[in-house]
């Protein structure tokens, strides 16, 4: 089936203006990530949904960050009033509520959204 | 603390040898999982293998297998054979399973460089 898919693939803004990321998670995967990764550098959590559960917002590095996920699939990243240090490469990745088998809360992540605020 | 820690920003190895990469972690649970990533230049995120906490057996995987030492809570990646197509990033990762909880703890990588 498909893969996680995140859109846009390469996104460019002024620096002040608001971005949305989007990502399309594996069907039936009840839990969605959201990740940054900023050149040469390893990944840092955002935020996770799980199911109807309240997500994990524990991440988020300011307030200009903002994430929802409608009817438990598609989930939307808001950066308002970018700023040049939030140009990174973002992540999603959604896993399987399946809680048996040798991969079983393996994460598939997405090809990201490389994000350059000028 | 830190959850994941390789300590390796960069190794160098020949081809068709083998190259260790550390992974140590940090967990107070007695379930979790542990997993490695590779990632290529091209930036996706290839998963390659995991480990339970309660396996017994290290995890193997072609030619990947994960030294599992839970005492020392440490999980190196063991690459056999180094293929050039191994040059890439490789991240450590863990899932605490006790706490319900789906987050996952990634390590800084480390830069796999293979030398024809």
């Amino acid at each position: 089936g498909a893969g996680v898919s995140q859109s846009p693939s390469n996104k460019v803004t002024e620096k002040g203006k608001d971005v949305e990321l989007r990502c399309d998670p594996i069907s039936g995967h009840t839990a969605l990530y959201w990740y940054r990764q900023s050149l040469g550098q390893g990944l840092e959590f955002l935020i996770y949904f799980q199911g109807n559960s309240a997500p994990d917002k524990s991440g988020l590095p300011s307030d200009r960050f903002s994430a929802e996920r409608t009817g438990g699939s598609v989930s939307t990243l808001t950066i308002q009033r970018t700023q040049q240090e939030d140009s990174a490469v973002y992540l999603c990745a959604s896993s399987s509520p399946r809680l048996a088998g040798p991969t079983y809360n393996e994460q598939f992540f997405g090809p990201g959204t490389r994000l350059t605020v000028l | 603390a830190q959850k994941i820690t390789q300590t390796q920003p960069g190794m160098f190895v020949q081809e068709k040898e083998a190259v260790t990469l550390d992974c140590t972690y940090d967990t107070s649970d007695q379930s979790y999982g542990l997993f490695w990533y590779k990632q290529p230049s091209s930036g996706e995120m290839i998963f390659l293998i995991y480990q339970g906490s309660y396996d017994e057996q290290n995890a193997t995987e072609g030619r990947y297998s994960l030294n599992f030492q839970k005492a020392r809570k440490s999980a190196n990646l063991v690459i056999s054979a180094s293929q050039l197509g191994d040059s890439a990033m490789y991240f450590c990762a863990m899932r605490e399973l006790n706490r319900g909880g789906n987050q996952f703890y990634f390590g800084t990588g480390t830069s796999l460089t293979v030398i024809p």
